[in-house]
């Protein structure tokens, strides 16, 4: 399948405002979702955002989704060095009646005190 | 609380071994993925399955074999091992139609 493109590496200070941007290509994912991978760990379902809404906001966490361009983004606001991960954007697909995960390449989030 | 274990956290296997990693859900989740993870290429889908006995190939299942057998467990094959399948797997569980997909800790596959 085609890729979700994603930027590999982010550096930012403490209490800055972190965005992690991505690009899906599926035009008829219902859902897309944002993923966190702590050092040593599983991945961890972080927010998701259906298809028919342009932001979520949870938290600290926002979800900007512009399905003109295909591009998601998630706004870590005030960063602490413990949002020091992994980030992986998702888009579901549906083929031949299944729904799978179509992963980005994963965004390293570096935070510095 | 939800859990998925894979059975190794590390592994170190000889070229051509049969392999076998396992994965346990006590969830009850109907679906089970494998995928594996190398830096740079992100997630990768190996096999999936929505039910007992059954199986579907991912984007890679070139040189792997999945069983599920049981509803909570599901193994990925190795039948023989090659180096360029050193990597971390990941499994995964999730609910029909449900969109969290829940996550085990990993196995770091060595081949020599």
């Amino acid at each position: 399948g085609e890729d979700v493109e994603q930027s590999l590496f982010l550096s930012v200070r403490e209490g800055d405002s972190s965005v992690i941007n991505c690009t899906y290509t599926d035009s008829s994912s219902t859902y897309l979702y944002w993923y966190k991978q702590e050092p040593g760990a599983g991945l961890q379902l972080l927010t998701y955002i259906f298809s028919n809404m342009d932001m979520k906001q949870d938290q600290r966490l926002t979800v900007l989704l512009n399905k003109k361009d295909k591009h998601l983004s998630l706004r870590i606001a005030d960063t602490q060095t413990g949002d020091s991960a992994i980030y992986f954007c998702a888009e579901k697909r549906e083929n031949s009646g299944y729904s799978t995960l179509t992963f980005g390449k994963g965004t390293m989030l570096l935070v510095s005190p | 609380d939800v859990k998925v274990t894979q059975s190794s956290r590390y592994l170190v296997k000889r070229t051509g071994e049969k392999v076998f990693l396992e994965c346990v859900q006590d969830m009850d989740h109907e679906n089970m993925f494998w995928y594996r993870q190398d830096p740079g290429l992100g997630l990768r889908l190996i096999y999936f399955s929505y039910d007992v006995k059954m199986k579907e190939k991912g984007d890679i299942p070139e040189g792997y074999s999945v069983s599920r057998e049981k509803k909570e467990r599901f193994s990925l094959i190795l039948e023989s091992a090659s180096t360029n399948q050193t990597s971390m797997y990941l499994c995964a569980s999730s609910l029909p139609g449900v969109n969290e997909q829940f996550f085990g800790p990993g196995t770091r596959l060595t081949v020599l």
